[in-house]
């Protein structure tokens, strides 16, 4: 167990419609990474928050959007969904010291949009 | 930008054989190279990793190789066991606090 949590872990869900993905980094961390899995892109980075910020954006549609709030739980918004959507959502996060490197996942949210 | 390849992206062995994953890097100013393993149904997890001032790093079983100026690094998995099938990740990243990059994955099977 990486003490990084994620809600819920399946969610089904239609084309169009909207969904949250929520994420708790482990006890400590002020970083939060989101990265989309599927079969044929692999593992890809969407974006990072520090301590509230955004930080960096990896290839993130603009139908996405995500937040982190004060007490360092993160949110990830998927609108106007698509069938191509469809994927294993994973936040990970990060020591809070400025030399950590290290990146620790949770279990993921399967997202399945019909 | 970065990219990373992974190979072989299957790999079967018998219990008790070593497994040997490589991994080359495009950028040079990477500097830190995690490998993930990921069971089904559950995120990857960190293994074991190498910041590019080490060439060699050993984990009871596992050890993984940097070479800088070849850019690739390996993951080494000696006296292998059924429980080490999963898929493994290995990844890139520059600097502290940014985004990994990752390779497509090896399948690992360990057959008794």
């Amino acid at each position: 167990d990486s003490g990084v949590t994620q809600t819920p872990k399946h969610l089904i869900t239609a084309t169009g419609q909207r969904v949250t993905l929520r994420c708790s980094p482990r006890s400590g961390d002020l970083s939060v990474y989101w990265y989309q899995q599927s079969l044929d892109q692999g593992l890809q980075f969407l974006i990072q928050y520090y301590n509230g910020e955004e930080r960096a954006k990896g290839n993130i549609l603009e139908r996405f959007s995500a937040q982190q709030f004060p007490d360092l739980h993160s949110e990830l918004n998927l609108s106007s969904l698509e069938l191509g959507d469809s994927a294993l959502y994973f936040c990970a996060s990060s020591p809070r010291q400025a030399s950590a490197y290290e990146q620790y996942f949770g279990p993921g949210t399967r997202l399945t949009v019909t | 930008g970065e990219n990373v390849e992974q190979h072989p992206s299957t790999l079967s062995v018998q219990e008790g054989d070593s497994a040997v994953i490589k991994c080359t890097y495009s950028d040079s100013a990477s500097n830190y190279f995690p490998w993930y393993k990921q069971e089904l149904g559950k995120g990857p997890q960190l293994i074991i990793d190498i910041r590019s001032n080490v060439g060699e790093k050993k984990d009871q079983r596992i050890a993984v190789t940097l070479n800088k100026t070849a850019k690739h690094f390996s993951l080494h998995i000696t006296e292998t066991q059924p429980e080490d099938s999963a898929v493994y990740f290995c990844a890139a990243s520059g600097q502290a606090g940014t985004a990994l990059i990752f390779g497509k994955g090896t399948t690992l099977s360990v057959s008794s």
